[in-house]
């Protein structure tokens, strides 16, 4: 099993869908875990980090479910800006060593008119 | 604020060339980071360093390839001689210590590298 799987997609939607992305990780003991985003030919940039209780920042909400080891992003009224690849970010060791994180491949969104 | 800057932005090469990719993280961050990413296997940490000391380099992927941080504000990574499937982004991140919970890294813009 990879250490962080992610579906590549594309997901193609219009403008105002809601899409979810899920991501899966095989470390059970991780407790960090983050959504990144990377424009084409651009850096990774933090979207938000993923707490136990689950956080929403603006139309973007967040969840974990450790019991199934999966984290989500859920994207409410999509926009053409929104059009990126998500990247799910996980820490593998647990704790909170900082070189530890685990980047998966990404999703990628694209969002039309 | 000033970001992580990264140089040069572009680099293209001739195999067997020596490369020197240059990083300048965000003032006061004290962890520095370098990954590479290509197409096939995605983000992958070569190196990270806590305080200009070199923590963890298991991602290095051989001795063709070295990294330094002379002080808290300059990182260098070296491949010799360079090979072109060294071929990649190679991106620069820093990230502070805090309490708690690990926090995010915050990326350079990447140097994008061809070796022909």
């Amino acid at each position: 099993r990879k250490e962080v799987e992610q579906d590549p997609g594309p997901f193609n939607v219009p403008e105002g869908a809601t899409v979810a992305f899920n991501c899966t990780y095989s470390n059970s003991a991780s407790q960090s875990f983050f959504w990144y985003r990377q424009d084409c030919r651009k850096e990774p940039k933090l979207l938000m980090s993923v707490y136990s209780s689950g956080n929403e920042d603006g139309r973007f909400t967040a969840q974990l479910n450790r019991a199934s080891q999966y984290i989500s992003l859920l994207i409410r009224d999509s926009k053409l800006s929104d059009s990126a690849t998500y990247l799910c970010v996980v820490n593998m060791r647990g704790g909170g060593s900082q070189g530890n994180l685990i980047f998966g491949k990404g999703t990628k969104l694209s969002v039309k008119p | 604020d000033a970001g992580v800057i990264q140089s040069p932005r572009h680099e293209v090469t001739e195999m067997g060339q020596e490369v020197t990719l240059r990083c300048k993280p965000i003032s006061g961050h004290d962890y520095l980071f370098w990954y590479r990413q290509t197409m096939m296997r995605g983000l992958e940490l070569l190196i990270y360093f806590n305080n200009n000391v070199p923590i963890d380099d298991s991602g290095m992927p051989e001795d063709r390839f070295s990294a330094k941080m002379p002080n808290a504000s300059f990182s260098t990574l070296k491949i010799q001689p360079s090979e072109p499937r060294d071929s990649a982004v190679y991106f620069c991140a820093s990230s502070p210590t805090t309490s708690g919970k690990t926090p995010g890294q915050f990326f350079g813009p990447g140097t994008r590298l061809t070796v022909l």
